[in-house]
């Protein structure tokens, strides 16, 4: 099945800019879908589509998408921030209809 | 306030079965795929199973498929995971999100608040 290939951690300093990148072929089909997720917590939808954020996802963060490879960009990343972020797209395989990446851990400095 | 509702998790022992369940509420869940998706302790997010407005078209990952069965009641708005033969590798906690297939994008929004399943004897 295709697979989603994302960085297993990523660190920034309080109020600088980050980028998470998942790679994959199916990116090159579909657009990714960024869920953030805390200790304990469900996954929150952050972005998806070319760059859309739910209502209520502070407008830090930012989608972008080039080829086989999408990026969740955080401007000016605060405490909270810091949690564990995963892409998703449909399958383009044909295989199954959804696929995750493997996840990255976002720590703040 | 669209919502979902997870319930039926437990410990059970390699081999058993159990049913998980979960209700939605706040929008109009005859409309939409559902997915469940499931998280190992300490691992990442993996899709498990999904299914069609109507119950008509159902898939699962390779790991669940003979297993487990993904199925819907609209008429009480919720979404079903009947897991049998259960292994030990199944331990997860598992969430049941809406499928959102659009123009302006495909994602899982809402998801619930998961429920635990432990494999063990």
């Amino acid at each position: 099945s295709s697979e989603l290939t994302q960085d297993p951690a990523v660190s920034v300093a309080l109020g600088q800019t980050v980028r998470i990148t998942c790679q994959g072929d199916s990116l090159r089909s579909y657009y990714a879908s960024w869920y953030q997720q805390k200790p304990g917590q469900a996954p929150v939808l952050v972005i998806y589509g070319k760059n859309n954020r739910p209502s209520g996802i502070p407008d830090r963060f930012s989608g972008s998408s080039s080829g086989n490879t999408a990026s969740l960009t955080i401007t000016g990343a605060q405490a909270e921030d810091e949690a564990d972020y995963y892409c998703n797209s449909r399958d383009s395989s044909g295989n199954h209809p959804w696929v995750f990446g493997g996840g990255t851990k976002l720590t703040v400095l | 306030e669209v919502q979902l509702v997870e319930s039926g998790g437990g410990l059970v022992q390699p081999g058993g079965s159990l049913r998980l369940s979960c209700a939605a509420s706040g929008f109009t869940f005859s409309s939409y795929w559902m997915s469940w998706v499931r998280q190992a302790p300490g691992k990442g997010l993996e899709w498990v199973a999904n299914i069609k407005q109507d119950g008509s078209e159902k898939y699962y990952v390779d790991s669940v498929k003979g297993r487990f069965t993904i199925s819907r009641d609209n008429a009480k708005n919720s979404l079903y995971l009947q897991m049998n033969s259960l292994r030990a590798e199944d331990t997860a906690v598992y969430y049941c999100a809406r499928d959102l297939i659009a123009a302006a994008g495909e994602r899982f929004d809402p998801w619930g608040q998961g429920t635990l399943v432990t494999v063990s004897s």
